[in-house]
């Protein structure tokens, strides 16, 4: 069964950082892109950010652009999400999600695989 | 760029069959064939239930199907069930310097 699963996430100040982790299971990691995704509170989804399979392609939302930065482990089947300067606005549910298709970087092919989520507060 | 505008809530009685628009721009929906949409029953992560378009992912019922013209995309849900009942969201592809765009999402009440 592919599977993936968030850790790391926790309280922290406005201005202050956090590494949320991804665990992945169940499918041969490094042939796909992954994203984050976040949900605020009551909120819609919003796409943070993209890294290809390979690592050599990484996208970001305007929001986080310039504080979070994505990276990959394939050897450890691990995605992760550096989070600095962060700001009340990054309170959410992050999301690990997987591409559905193997190989493909930017374009849209659906994203089939979804963890269960870590949650970030940024709070005084 | 902005999100989708979807609207934020539908509703259907069972059996009947509801539509969800997904409005975009030239830059997104109205020029890329990579629309998707997700369903997110409360406290549960969201689940591909079409992609590319129109596409299903094996194991999604047939009754869910999408479209797309001009700038809107939709998502037809036939033969309404209350376990349908959830927010639904579309996203696109919006180029190189956004892969992903999300709709702000619909809420879908089965009456």
């Amino acid at each position: 069964e592919e599977q993936l699963v968030e850790s790391g996430g926790s309280v922290v100040q406005p201005g202050g950082s956090l590494r949320l982790s991804c665990a992945a299971s169940g499918f041969t990691f490094a042939d796909y892109s992954m994203h984050w995704v976040r949900q605020a509170p009551g909120k819609g989804l919003e796409w943070v950010s993209l890294i290809g399979w390979d690592g050599g392609n990484i996208y970001y939302a305007d929001s986080v652009k310039g504080r979070f930065t994505i990276s990959r482990d394939n050897t450890k089947n691990s995605l992760f999400l550096q989070m600095n300067s962060l700001k009340t606005e990054d309170t959410a549910l992050y999301y690990c999600v997987k591409d559905r298709s193997p190989m493909m970087v930017v374009a849209d092919y659906g994203m089939d695989v979804w963890g269960q989520g870590t949650t970030v507060t940024v709070s005084s | 760029q902005s999100a989708l505008t979807q609207p934020a809530s539908v509703s259907g009685s069972p059996g009947q069959s509801i539509t969800i628009s997904c409005t975009g721009t030239s830059s997104d929906i109205g020029t890329y064939k990579f629309v998707s949409w997700y369903q997110q029953h409360p406290g549960k992560a969201p689940k591909l239930i079409i992609y590319e378009v129109s596409k299903r992912p094996s194991g999604v019922s047939n009754r869910f199907s999408g479209s797309k013209s001009g700038n809107t995309a939709s998502l037809t849900i036939s033969g309404l069930q209350t376990e349908d009942e959830a927010d639904y969201y579309c996203c696109s592809f919006a180029g190189y310097s956004t892969p992903r765009v999300f709709g702000r999402g619909t809420t879908l009440t089965v009456l």
